[in-house]
């Protein structure tokens, strides 16, 4: 059974700080990492995906990743209001037929306040 | 370009009844996929499709879930008869392998409870 582990928070920080998320999977054969935000009662939004060790960067977001750590973050700089939600750590399957699902973690509750 | 859309978005029925729930995925997406949230848990795999056949059911539950997508576009996912430990969030999912890998754009859901 794969795991996906996150800090459960709630997560709190002030307007313009940077905020961080973290993840840990169970499975060392993992390719492929995603990060979404959930806003209450909305769909899961996919803002960032992950391949490669190391860091990438989208607009404010950046996604790390460190395989041999089995190791996943997300930072989010100059944090808004906005950014308040729930960011759900997202693993892809590897192998066979599980090739293509992904496995969730619980979810951290980010609350970004002005 | 449309989303993935599902409905209804929320339905109440008693045990013992049926319940169909449908997804309309990305259009052009082959891959197609079911997900359930339970109160409390993480977001669980379910089903996948790849166009009309069923690649990994794996997830699914129990004999009472029945998934189909006939012609490769929507699909429908019917619970019969629906127990108490069925009440969730049903997400769809949908994917087209190729230049963004496995990234899946999830629909708004559909919230079942059953009383």
């Amino acid at each position: 059974q794969k795991e996906v582990e996150q800090n459960s928070g709630p997560l709190s920080v002030p307007e313009g700080a940077i905020a961080s998320l973290n993840c840990t999977y169970s499975d060392r054969g993992s390719q492929s990492f995603f990060w979404y935000r959930q806003y209450s009662g909305k769909s899961p939004e996919l803002i960032m995906s992950i391949y490669s060790n190391g860091d990438k960067e989208d607009g404010r977001f950046t996604a790390q990743l460190n395989k041999a750590s089995q190791y996943v973050s997300l930072l989010i700089r100059d944090s808004q209001p906005s950014d308040s939600a729930t960011y759900l750590c997202a693993v892809i399957g590897v192998g066979g037929s599980t090739l293509g699902r992904l496995y969730f973690g619980r979810g951290t509750q980010l609350t970004v306040w002005p | 370009e449309a989303g993935v859309t599902q409905f209804p978005s929320h339905s109440v029925i008693e045990k013992g009844q049926t319940v169909t729930l449908r997804c309309d995925p990305i259009s052009g997406h082959d891959n197609l996929y079911w997900y359930r949230r339970v109160m409390g848990k993480e977001i669980k795999f379910l089903l996948h499709f790849v166009k009309e056949s069923k690649q990994d059911e794996s997830g699914m539950p129990n004999n009472r879930f029945l998934a189909e997508r006939t012609g490769g576009t929507y699909s429908t996912l019917k619970v019969q008869p629906a127990e108490l430990e069925d009440s969730g969030v049903y997400f769809c999912a949908s994917s087209q392998p190729g230049a963004g890998g496995y990234e899946q754009y999830f629909g708004p859901g559909t919230r079942l409870t059953v009383t």
